[in-house]
């Protein structure tokens, strides 16, 4: 069955580093996402994205992230400049669109700053 | 803006009990309604969804009906298993005429299933 994998599972990392997150979607989605959830709290959406362009996103989504599609395969979200409260875990997740709305998430990075 | 509202966990109950996590939501226009399971250490998995008013989403034993009188999707289980043991989230996805596909969750539920 097809699935959305990320990498890495953990990444740890000092406060003001750039990281990058990586997932790879579900080869004939449309549609990608990030969410993230800190320890303990709700699952928050951050950005969606669809034909290589943001489509939505949230207030927390703010200058330090952004979003890229890379190549065919990949989707990846940079934090530029890493704060303590980036601290979370951070879930891709696709979906085909159209009338299909069903969303598959990946595994999930813990990204854990420092 | 768009809202999930969900019991309160955690949830302790023993092997075949009767299960009942209450979901109300907030939302404008007809959303699409969904019940996301997140097992220890693993991710969000999608349990079961519906898409309309009175439409009954079922997966592995579990049920949930879309009452939009009571803007309720509350999730059942006749017979509960250790198996069961996870985080049950609540979410929803406004109509796509509003053109938004984000998921708005609850804050989760805690189940524990004892033997």
């Amino acid at each position: 069955e097809p699935e959305v994998t990320q990498t890495p599972s953990h990444q740890v990392t000092q406060m003001g580093q750039e990281v990058i997150l990586r997932c790879v979607p579900i080869s004939n989605h449309l549609y990608f996402y990030w969410y993230r959830q800190i320890l303990g709290q709700k699952v928050e959406f951050l950005v969606s994205f669809y034909n290589n362009e943001i489509s939505e996103k949230s207030e927390i989504f703010d200058d330090q992230f952004s979003v890229e599609r890379p190549d065919g395969s990949n989707f990846t979200l940079k934090i530029r400049s890493t704060k303590l409260e980036d601290s979370a875990m951070y879930f891709c997740a696709s979906s085909a669109g159209g009338v299909s709305y069903e969303q598959y998430f990946g595994p999930g990075t813990r990204l854990t700053v420092t | 803006g768009d809202s999930v509202t969900q019991m309160e966990g955690p949830v302790t109950l023993s092997e075949e009990a009767f299960l009942t996590i209450n979901c109300t939501y907030t939302a404008t226009g007809y959303p699409s309604l969904f019940w996301y399971v997140q097992y220890p250490g693993e991710g969000l998995q999608l349990l079961l969804k519906a898409t309309k008013a009175d439409d009954k989403g079922s997966n592995k034993g579990f049920e949930a009906t879309y009452r939009k009188e009571t803007t309720s999707f509350h999730l059942e289980k006749g017979s509960v298993q250790v198996s069961d043991s996870a985080v049950y989230f609540c979410a929803l996805i406004r109509h796509a005429e509003a053109g938004s596909y984000q998921l708005t969750f609850g804050k989760g539920t805690k189940l524990s299933v004892i033997p």
